[in-house]
């Protein structure tokens, strides 16, 4: 059973960028078509979908974060990241990443999330 | 793209049945069958409940059953439970190729 991890810096300070990670446990990222994702939840707010990348490095990102998203994968380290560039405090979330089989559209497998603030 | 219209909160006694409405476009709900439903209480991650509009994962118990009418997706939990008040989100895939969740229902047992 896959199990998901994420981490990365809890603070980030406004304009800067955050970074995270996405450790995969329990079998490996490579050659399985499988999608990785990252969603986010503000503080007592809804689930945001942020973007998804394909074991190949494809990726679909979030309409209105795109101009500031990256997501990419190293499957050698059974890892996938997270850039979000020129965060606010709007940008203040627990980030969780997911998975998602490649032949069907929901997301099976969750990390616990971690919590980033961004403030000075 | 807009988030997916759900009530904010139902609620029900224990043994009663409840039904979460899960309200999108054309564009998502309505264009295919890739409707998803995930539980998350207080503090911890979502969970998958159904998938595909009616398909239940593994190990989610029956009594949570899932429908779609157009462009409205609903989720029902039969036999309420204690254990079943949680924060419920439904989520489509998009004509995008892109995913949107819904603004979420908090389901309270009486």
């Amino acid at each position: 059973q896959m199990q998901l991890q994420e981490s990365g810096p809890g603070l980030v300070k406004p304009s800067e960028t955050l970074s995270l990670t996405c450790t995969v446990s329990g079998g490996s990222m490579s050659n399985i078509p499988y999608y990785w994702g990252w969603i986010r939840q503000s503080p007592g707010k809804g689930l945001e979908w942020i973007g998804t990348i394909f074991y190949t490095g494809s990726t679909d990102y979030n309409p209105s974060l795109k101009s500031r998203v990256t997501i990419s994968v190293e499957t050698s380290k059974n890892q996938f990241s997270l850039s979000l560039t020129s965060v606010t405090a709007a940008d203040s979330a627990v980030y969780y990443c997911a998975r998602r089989s490649g032949d069907y559209y929901h997301f099976s497998s969750w990390g616990q999330g971690t919590l980033v603030t961004v403030s000075s | 793209q807009s988030a997916l219209t759900q009530p904010p909160s139902v609620s029900g006694s224990p043994g009663q049945s409840v039904t979460i409405s899960c309200t999108g476009t054309s564009s998502d709900v309505g264009s295919y069958s890739r409707v998803s439903w995930y539980r998350q209480p207080p503090g911890t991650a979502p969970k998958l409940m159904i998938y595909d509009v009616t398909y239940r994962p593994s190990g989610v118990p029956p009594r949570f059953s899932g429908s779609k009418s157009g462009n409205t997706a609903s989720l029902t939990i039969s036999g309420l439970q204690a254990e079943d008040e949680a924060d419920y989100y439904c989520s489509s895939y998009t004509s995008s190729n892109t995913h949107v969740f819904g603004t979420g229902t908090k389901v309270t047992v009486l």
